[in-house]
């Protein structure tokens, strides 16, 4: 089955600066990626996504890129905030059976 | 759309007690899946139902857990006997067909066994 690695578990950045989040995937048929947040106490929420057939999606301060020669996908998140500490999870699938990477803790010093 | 409901948000119990999670998906879409989150070992899929059928329990760890979906806007994962080691954060999330949908995840049970 597909197997997502996420790198690195744990991102501290100045609020105001980019974080980049990078995963990569086994599966060369996977289609479809997208990118969930979690806050403290909630469920992890679809924040962007990308199909195999774009190479970059943006949204606002977001953005994702894939790459799928190399299969591995990243989020970008420019002007960094606050409010964007959180755990991030990338996945992948191809039959809407997504694979989720581990996690990576995000946090933001003011 | 009010999301994924799940019942209850905080459940303790004692060690070799029954306990039931429910959820109810999101109106028309008709994928369902239960996941388990702990700190080692993050999201891990328990058993995902298509058009109420179950499709792969094989993430289910063990005859303990047993998951139903009666009909399309409720499903329940019962766990009996609980253990302490089924302490842990379970999610149900539910998606549609079409390729390319994301799961939208409920707010998750907090279980705790003592």
């Amino acid at each position: 089955g597909e197997n997502v690695e996420q790198h690195p578990s744990t991102l501290s950045v100045q609020e105001g600066d980019s974080a980049v989040i990078k995963c990569t995937y086994s599966d060369s048929a996977s289609n479809y990626f997208p990118w969930y947040k979690q806050e403290l106490g909630k469920g992890p929420q679809l924040i962007i996504d990308i199909r195999s057939n774009v190479g970059e999606k943006k949204d606002q301060r977001i953005a994702v890129t894939l790459n799928k020669t190399a299969k591995h996908f990243s989020l970008h998140i420019t002007e960094t905030q606050p409010e964007d500490s959180a755990v991030y999870f990338c996945a992948a699938s191809r039959n809407n059976r997504l694979a989720f990477g581990k996690g990576n803790q995000v946090v933001v010093i003011p | 759309d009010a999301g994924v409901i799940q019942s209850p948000r905080h459940e303790v119990t004692e060690m070799g007690q029954e306990v039931t999670l429910r959820c109810k998906p999101i109106s028309g879409h008709n994928s369902l899946f239960w996941y388990r989150q702990t700190m080692m070992r993050g999201l891990e899929l328990l058993i995902y139902f298509n058009n109420n059928v179950p499709i792969d329990d094989s993430g289910m760890p063990e005859d303990r857990f047993s998951a139903k979906m009666p009909n399309a806007s409720f499903s329940t994962l019962k766990i009996q006997p609980s253990e302490p080691r089924d302490s842990a954060v379970y999610f149900c999330a539910s998606s549609s067909d079409r390729v390319g949908y994301g799961y939208t995840f409920g707010s998750g049970t907090r279980l705790t066994v003592v």
